[in-house]
């Protein structure tokens, strides 16, 4: 199984430029979720989802938009990026998101915007 | 805001000692309390799931135990050795929320 598959590994972007970042599980999970990481900050919620075609948002969801239309897939796009959103992203799925079972992260996307 | 705590921030400790760290989290709307363990350059890799008030939890010389009514979770290290080198984060969910600590950072010196 690949579990969690998010890409890139890396991007840079100029401000105002759009991108969307790519999460993958092959697990079956209902529920997935982002985070970002950022010094001295730990991982802050950024949007989850409990299943297909339900989102919602976290602690940190301006700038951010998910969808989720199928179970194996949650992207995150950003519509129009600012130097505040420079970060680590991490896409972590789980069986379900009421916590009986572990997240699953994928690898991060290291994000640069200019 | 949902209020996730951890305590130190960062530790040095002697190979060989053992050591403990805490999570302090909401006592309400309690659903489990997720253990990690992150190394630098890779994702977090979960511990431990603790859903009952009570739980003690064991894997090699790793063990975490659980409070709910308190809201406190203690993750205890025995023997330390170089590769328990890592940050180590606890997450409280409730109401389908998943809500990180900001970590204890762990430095086993030689």
């Amino acid at each position: 199984n690949a579990g969690v598959t998010q890409t890139p590994k890396f991007q840079v972007l100029k401000t105002g430029q759009s991108m969307t970042l790519q999460c993958a599980q092959d697990m079956n999970h209902e529920y997935m979720s982002w985070y970002r990481q950022d010094p001295g900050m730990g991982l802050r919620l950024i949007h989850y989802s409990v299943g297909a075609g339900i989102t919602d948002q976290g602690e940190v969801p301006n700038g951010y938009n998910v969808s989720r239309s199928t179970t194996e897939d949650f992207p995150l796009r950003l519509l129009s990026a600012a130097p505040s959103q420079t970060s680590v992203y991490f896409c972590a799925s789980s069986y379900s998101g009421q916590g009986w079972y572990p997240l699953h992260f994928g690898n991060g996307t290291r994000l640069t915007v200019t | 805001i949902l209020n996730v705590e951890q305590s130190p921030q960062s530790l040095h400790v002697q190979e060989g000692d053992s050591t403990n760290f805490t999570c302090s989290f909401p006592s309400s709307n309690f659903y489990a309390l997720h253990w990690y363990r992150w190394e630098t350059a890779k994702s977090p890799e979960a511990l431990f799931v603790m859903t009952l008030n009570g739980d003690e939890k064991k894997k090699g010389r790793i063990s975490a135990t659980l409070n709910t009514k308190e809201g406190y979770s203690y993750l205890y290290i025995k023997g330390s050795q170089p590769e328990d080198s890592a940050t180590y984060l606890c997450a409280f969910i409730g109401d389908d929320k998943i809500i990180f600590g900001k970590g204890t950072r762990l430095h086993i010196l030689p």
